[in-house]
């Protein structure tokens, strides 16, 4: 079995400053984890994946995120916020048998302060 | 050209109807899902396909039915409509059966009145 937890329903930013959102996970078996973004009343947009290749991932749109298996973490940053990275977004971990759902962690809702 | 794609975008119904989601990738993937998004903005798996054939059927009420004519489309039928089926639903694809990356469509918020 799989889970996701996302610190933090809400996180506030200064436009500029760094982002951080974290993400933990429980998996069973090596995961493979992913990052969405969902803007309003859109659909969801992977932001980066992490594949058991490098530990650091690089994304879309400056996003960058990094596994770390001791502490079951793949926390999402960029350095510099943008008004435009105002939304929703989904941490989300595959790794059980067949045609895998991804599981989601609850969001973090990111708040971009001018 | 859009890759996945899904009709209605807005279906607003009474209770008791029975209703129809339709959702078509042209991707080409072979795996396709169905996912619920509740009003706290959870989302959940429901349903996954591969090459037509259903894997997932997590615990959802049976009037919910998928069918996948082919590969490239997976449509989502709800009988007997409830309040509680409101939420927006969105389809999505994957080449192939594992850990890989999923592509979503726009969605479809469905509202019962």
């Amino acid at each position: 079995a799989q889970s996701v937890t996302q610190l933090g329903s809400h996180v506030s930013v200064s436009e500029g400053a760094l982002v951080l959102l974290r993400c933990n996970y429980s998996s069973s078996v090596p995961p493979y984890l992913f990052w969405y973004v969902q803007y309003p009343n859109q659909g969801l947009q992977l932001l980066l994946k992490y594949t058991s290749a490098a530990t650091l991932v690089k994304g879309i749109n400056g996003f960058e995120a990094e596994f770390k298996k001791s502490e079951t973490s793949f926390h999402l940053t960029k350095p510099s916020a943008h008004m435009s990275d105002a939304a929703e977004y989904f941490c989300a971990v595959s790794g059980g048998g067949g045609a895998d759902g991804l599981t989601f962690g609850k969001g973090t809702h990111l708040i971009i302060q001018p | 050209d859009t890759a996945v794609s899904q009709t209605p975008k807005y279906l607003v119904t009474q209770m008791g109807n029975d209703k129809s989601i339709k959702c078509e990738q042209n991707l080409g993937h072979d795996t396709m899902y169905w996912y619920k998004q509740d009003s706290k903005k959870f989302l959940k798996i429901m349903f996954s396909y591969n090459n037509k054939e259903l894997i997932i059927n997590e615990t959802v009420p049976n009037r919910f039915s998928p069918k996948s004519p082919d590969k490239a489309h997976l449509n989502l039928h709800i009988n007997s409509l409830e309040l509680g089926d409101s939420a927006v639903y969105f389809c999505a694809s994957s080449q192939g059966i594992r850990y890989n990356e999923q592509f979503f469509g726009p969605g479809t918020r469905l509202t019962v009145l």
